[in-house]
């Protein structure tokens, strides 16, 4: 019964490769979010899907690319992996984008990547 | 530039003791201020969201309070437990096209037996 849901919760890579963070939510919300959380633990949004529509780019490198199949998954696939991308990463959902006040945003456990 | 300064870094008190956590942010325009408190190794929870026009705003031993002319917020905790242990985040919102969200880096509270 879990809200919103990411797999995996631990992911060591080298340099260079590819890897997915799947997303799922079963709040039946219309609106998912990637986050990354740095090492000084500040959280930046990355991407936002509104009904399986990219409304957010917070310019971050082409490498990431989002992947919504349904408005309950927002996966997160990255190319190319570097070693700044060691981060977590948070999945989130809403019921409503950013300009509906009273949204609440439901965050994943997050994945935390290691790039060695 | 829009920032979120939050004071103290860390904390630490004993338990059944109060505390109040300070947030100060230059965002602008505002849209709304949102505390969240996030446990180790789990994602953030979200504690109160507040507009403009709201001054004080509870949800069970967590107060939060605004001053938006001074663009200041508060965050009051009452006979705090060992589970109140954890980072608390003040997050504003920037009323523009995307609704930018601008994070603090968080208040880590530890509560002592």
């Amino acid at each position: 019964d879990t809200a919103v849901s990411q797999t995996p919760k631990y992911l060591v890579t080298q340099m260079g490769n590819d890897k997915s963070i799947k997303c799922e939510q079963n709040l039946g919300h219309d609106t998912m979010y990637w986050y990354k959380q740095d090492s000084k633990k500040f959280l930046k949004i990355m991407f936002s899907y509104n009904n399986k529509e990219l409304i957010i780019n917070e310019t971050v490198p082409n490498r990431f690319s989002p992947k919504s199949p349904d408005k309950a998954h927002l996966n997160l696939h990255i190319n190319s992996l570097e070693l700044g991308d060691s981060a977590v990463y948070f999945c989130a959902s809403s019921q409503g984008g950013l300009a509906n006040h009273h949204y609440e945003q439901y965050f994943g456990p997050g994945t935390r990547l290691t790039v060695t | 530039k829009n920032q979120v300064e939050q004071s103290p870094q860390s904390l630490i008190i004993l338990e059944g003791k109060n505390c109040t956590l300070q947030c100060n942010y230059t965002v602008s325009p505002f849209s709304n201020l949102r505390w969240y408190k996030q446990d180790t190794g789990r994602g953030p929870v979200s504690l109160t969201i507040m507009t403009f026009s709201e001054n004080t705003k509870s949800n069970r031993r967590y107060t939060a309070t605004l001053d938006a002319d001074t663009k200041q917020s508060s965050l009051h905790i009452t006979a705090s437990q060992l589970s109140d242990s954890a980072s608390y985040i003040c997050v504003v919102s920037r009323m523009d096209s995307n609704y930018q969200l601008i994070w603090g880096a968080g208040t880590k509270l530890i509560i002592k037996p």
